[in-house]
């Protein structure tokens, strides 16, 4: 039951588009459509923003997709914005009914 | 709306057991699944266990097998975590979540666990 893979940290001006990578084995990620991404701003409960690989909960923005290949989830998050700076989380439900998360992603709106 | 309320804030010593609440509201308790989520201070996110609110079934993370206990009243439509033999690492904020197949859509406020002599 090893975490999930996400870069430390990734940085974009406003407006562009940033891309988040969550890289796992063919036993989690690689093996499930229900891979999902959480937004968490400091101090704060962590926020689903996007569920079973691609779709997003009623209320969030259209600007968060995500999408998959192989053994690899990512979350892209367009037109950024500096209410978009947090730390963004990757999970995946796995065969085995464990749940498994992401080390976490910094992202920094310069 | 769907509500999770958490226990309050708890210190313990070592070597002691601690057991957080979640009391659920605004849905159908056992249609849903409840996991429990701890974040170290500075650290990630770490899924701790889940269980079926529905027919009791549990999974627990390896790493934490044999001192975290999860448990529901359907009576009351509250979950509960156990976790005992408390180090010090295990100091931490505590979360539980609704679950649904490993998506969690609605989180409670968080309590804090301080493991400390």
């Amino acid at each position: 039951q090893s975490a999930l893979t996400q870069p430390a940290s990734v940085s974009g001006s406003p407006g562009q588009s940033i891309t988040i990578s969550c890289t796992g084995t063919s036993s989690d990620v690689g093996d499930s459509n229900y891979v999902s991404w959480y937004q968490q701003h400091p101090g704060k409960a962590p926020k689903l923003m996007i569920y079973e690989v691609s779709n997003r909960p009623s209320g969030v923005s259209n600007r968060f997709s995500g999408s998959k290949s192989g053994n690899t989830a990512s979350l892209t998050i367009s037109g950024l914005q500096a209410e978009d700076e947090a730390d963004y989380y990757c999970s995946s439900y796995t065969s085995s009914t464990i749940r498994v998360f992401g080390g976490g992603t910094k992202l920094t709106v310069l | 709306q769907v509500q999770l309320v958490q226990s309050g804030t708890e210190v313990k010593k070592p070597g002691a057991s601690v057991k957080v609440s979640c009391k659920a509201s605004g849905y159908t308790f056992i249609s849903y699944g409840i996991s429990w989520v701890r974040q170290a201070p500075g650290q990630g996110l770490e899924w701790m266990g889940w269980i079926s609110a529905y027919n009791g079934q549990t999974s627990y993370a390896q790493k934490l097998q044999g001192r975290v206990t999860v448990t529901t009243d359907t009576s009351t439509s509250t979950a509960y975590m156990e976790l005992r033999s408390l180090r010090s690492d295990d100091t931490a904020v505590y979360y539980c979540a609704r679950d649904d197949w490993g998506s969690f859509d609605y989180w409670g406020q968080g309590t804090l666990v301080t493991v400390s002599s």
